[in-house]
């Protein structure tokens, strides 16, 4: 059965530094999607992506976050100048057509901790 | 902005009885009812969901009903089992925008 992956499954940075979250979504979908998970708490929505461009971003997905699909299969997740504040772990998901009506796969997720 | 409250938070069962989630929504647009299903260290992954042409679904001892007049739908375990302790989330969609619940904290106690 298809599934998204992600990588690395954890990552230890330091404070500052900048930070790439490696995505593949599932072969034939069109819609992709970043979500952090802090410890404890609940899904939050950060970036939308369709057409090689943002659909939709919440106000957590602010300057220092972008996304990118490089090279037609995968979708990164970039933070820039990481903070204490950005350790949880950050899901992939993507869906065959757009949210409304149609539901969304998600990976296991990579864990980031950053000291 | 996010559209969807969850309750109860926290939910401990016996094993064997039944567990009940609700979600509440706000945008009338919303059509599609997906529940999740959240493991220790795991991503969610889709357990059941419904459309708004349809009251209710029933997968096995997963079940899931929808009130569109009032704009909430519930998540039903029966026969709950230890394996069923998860975290569960709902959603709402809207276009563009997959917002959670704040999600239930499920204990089947054996």
């Amino acid at each position: 059965e298809p599934e998204v992956t992600q990588t690395p499954s954890h990552q230890v940075t330091q404070m500052g530094q900048e930070v790439i979250l490696r995505c593949v979504p599932i072969s034939n979908h069109l819609y992709f999607y970043w979500y952090r998970q802090i410890l404890g708490q609940k899904v939050e929505f950060l970036v939308s992506f369709y057409n090689n461009e943002i659909s939709e971003k919440s106000e957590i997905f602010d300057d220092q976050f972008s996304v990118e699909r490089p090279d037609g299969s995968n979708f990164t997740l970039k933070i820039r100048s990481t903070k204490l504040e950005d350790s949880a772990m950050y899901f992939c998901a993507s869906g065959g057509r757009g949210v409304s009506g149609n539901t969304i796969y998600f990976g296991e997720g990579s864990w980031l901790t950053v000291v | 902005g996010e559209n969807v409250e969850q309750h109860p938070s926290t939910l401990s069962v016996q094993e064997g009885d039944s567990a009940v989630i609700k979600c509440t929504y706000s945008d009338s647009a919303s059509n599609y009812f997906p529940w999740y299903k959240q493991e220790l260290g795991k991503g969610p992954q889709l357990i059941i969901d419904i459309r708004s042409n349809v009251g209710e679904k029933k997968d096995q001892r997963i079940a899931v009903t929808l009130n569109k007049t009032a704009k909430h739908f519930s998540l039903h375990i029966t026969e709950t089992q230890p394996e069923d302790s998860a975290v569960y989330f709902c959603a709402a969609p809207r276009p563009g925008q997959f917002y959670f619940g704040t999600g239930t904290s499920l204990t089947v106690i054996p």
